[in-house]
C-alpha cells in the first residue's frame, strides 16, 4: 500500500535556528496537510495545501512558518526561526480527489528544540 | 468552531473484554466522522469513517462505530479487544470550513487502551 514519508525521523535544533520537514505524499493524491501534536496534547492542524497554494491555515500557523511543494514529489514545512514551544511531533497527510477522501499520515517527525 | 471530545484517556481491559470508547463533536453542520489508531511507534492509520448512509459503520479489525445525529456522538466499539489492540485511538471530524478546496480534521485527546493478555 502506498504511503507518506516524512524525514527525517527525529530533528534537534538550537532555539533560532530555521529547519525543513520534508514529507514525499502519496504520488496521486493531490491534497497535504500538516499538522503537529505536543506531548501530552492534540494533534492540530497547521495548514493544508492544494492546488499550488495554501487553502486554510490555523491560527498556530504564524509568519514563522511556510510550506512548499518544491518538486512534483516533496512537500515541505518551513520553521523560520525555532522556538522551545515548536518542539513537537509534526505529521504530513495527503488525501485525494474530493476533500472527503481519507487522510493518510506519515510516521511523523519529532522536532526537539534546545 | 468544531471540537472532539474523548471522554477516556485511558482504558485497561483484559483480552476479550468488550471495547466502546466514547466520541462527542461539536460542530452543529454536515460532518465526516473518522476514527484513526495509532499502534506503538507506527503512523496514524484510518480505522473506519462515516460520510453518510447507514449510521453504523464496520473498520477493519473488527471495529465499528455508531454515528447517533442527536447525540452529536460517534462511539467506537469492539465486541472482543486483543492484545495486538493495545494502541491509541483518535476520534476526529471534518467539516466543509470553505467550500472545496480543503477538509482539516480536528481531532480529539486520544485514549488509549491497554489490553492486558
Amino acid at each position: 500500500e502506498p504511503e507518506v514519508t516524512q524525514t527525517p525521523s527525529h530533528q534537534v535544533t538550537q532555539m533560532g535556528q530555521e529547519v525543513i520537514l520534508r514529507c514525499v505524499p502519496i504520488s496521486n493524491h493531490l491534497y497535504f496537510y500538516w499538522y503537529r501534536q505536543i506531548l501530552g496534547q492534540k494533534v492540530e492542524f497547521l495548514v493544508s495545501f492544494y492546488n499550488n497554494e495554501i487553502s486554510e491555515k490555523s491560527e498556530i500557523f504564524d509568519d514563522q512558518f511556510s510550506v512548499e511543494r518544491p518538486d512534483g514529489s516533496n512537500f515541505t514545512l518551513k520553521i523560520r526561526s525555532t522556538k522551545l514551544e515548536d518542539s513537537a511531533m509534526y505529521f504530513c497527510a495527503s488525501s485525494g480527489e474530493g476533500g472527503n477522501q481519507p487522510q493518510h499520515f506519515g510516521d511523523g517527525t519529532r522536532l526537539s528544540i534546545l | 468552531a468544531q471540537s472532539v471530545s474523548q471522554h477516556n484517556h485511558h482504558v485497561i481491559l483484559s483480552e476479550a473484554a468488550s471495547l466502546e470508547l466514547g466520541c462527542n463533536y461539536s460542530y452543529g453542520g454536515t460532518v465526516n466522522l473518522f476514527w484513526y489508531v495509532q499502534y506503538p511507534g507506527q503512523h496514524l492509520q484510518l480505522l473506519l469513517k462515516y460520510f453518510s448512509g447507514d449510521p453504523l459503520v464496520k473498520g477493519i479489525k473488527g471495529f465499528e462505530a455508531e454515528f447517533i445525529k442527536s447525540k452529536f456522538s460517534f462511539n467506537l466499539r469492539k465486541p472482543s479487544v486483543q492484545w495486538s489492540d493495545t494502541a491509541e485511538y483518535f476520534c476526529a471530524v471534518t467539516g466543509p470550513l470553505s467550500g472545496a478546496g480543503s477538509y482539516q480534521l480536528t481531532f480529539g485527546k486520544g485514549t488509549k487502551l491497554s489490553v492486558i493478555p
